[in-house]
């Protein structure tokens, strides 16, 4: 159980355009969403929480229009990445929790690699 | 600030022991967490800690002191599919997770 899965698993895209990833806890419901941005060889970097049905909540330093969370039901969360530039190349990975905070365990899903040409 | 510390990059022997250890300080703690990562793929759970003293679970176990804000992972029996990232993470007084910076595990035949 407690599967999560992410979709695109990769994405190439040239400079400029707009990339939505999805991330779906499978059989179970998620309360809250965590998006994670990971550059190679560095840790996970929070990038934003999300709860079913509010607005997320970003990390400093996020830019809130350029990352677009949306989190409408209990089973799926997406991530658009605006205007993408080569930059915002990186590993982006999605988990979600039954519980209002991170105190319960993160399910990871298995994380999407953007590409911006 | 809050800071986990963990090695870079640790070695060792197929069927050996290795111990990876994790200090941190962070404002408050609930519990701290080991996630396994390899290459190219998102972190998987392997233990959680919130009272002191050595959880055990299988060929892995996680020590936790928090007087002395420090954690370790231990791997027994190395096996070369143990090669991976391992982040150490700090819940702190907000519930937010902190994360290590992973330390590098290469198992050598």
């Amino acid at each position: 159980g407690a599967v999560v899965s992410q979709h695109p698993s990769r994405v190439i895209c040239k400079s400029g355009t707009s990339v939505k990833i999805e991330c779906r806890s499978l059989d179970f419901q998620a309360t809250t969403m965590f998006w994670y941005r990971q550059f190679p060889k560095q840790s996970l970097m929070l990038m934003a929480t999300s709860n079913e049905g509010s607005k997320a909540t970003y990390e400093q330093g996020v830019e809130k229009d350029k990352f677009l969370i949306n989190h409408a039901s209990l089973t799926l969360s997406t991530l658009t990445v605006t205007s993408a530039h080569p930059e915002d190349s990186s590993f982006y990975i999605c988990s979600a929790s039954t519980g209002q905070s991170s105190y319960n365990e993160q399910f990871f899903g298995p994380g999407t690699r953007l590409t911006v040409l | 600030g809050q800071n986990i510390d963990q090695p870079t990059e640790m070695t060792a022997t197929e069927g050996a022991i290795v111990q990876i250890n994790c200090t941190y300080q962070t404002s408050g703690f609930n519990g701290l967490f080991w996630y396994q990562q390899h290459a190219g793929e998102a972190p998987t759970f392997l233990s959680y800690n919130v009272l002191d003293g050595l959880e055990e679970k299988g060929r892995f176990s996680s020590f936790l002191s928090r007087s002395k804000g420090y954690s370790y992972l231990l791997l027994k029996e190395l096996q070369m599919k143990d090669s991976a990232s391992y982040l150490c993470a700090v819940l702190d007084s907000n519930y937010q997770l902190i994360w290590g910076a992973g330390t590098k595990l290469i198992i050598k035949p």
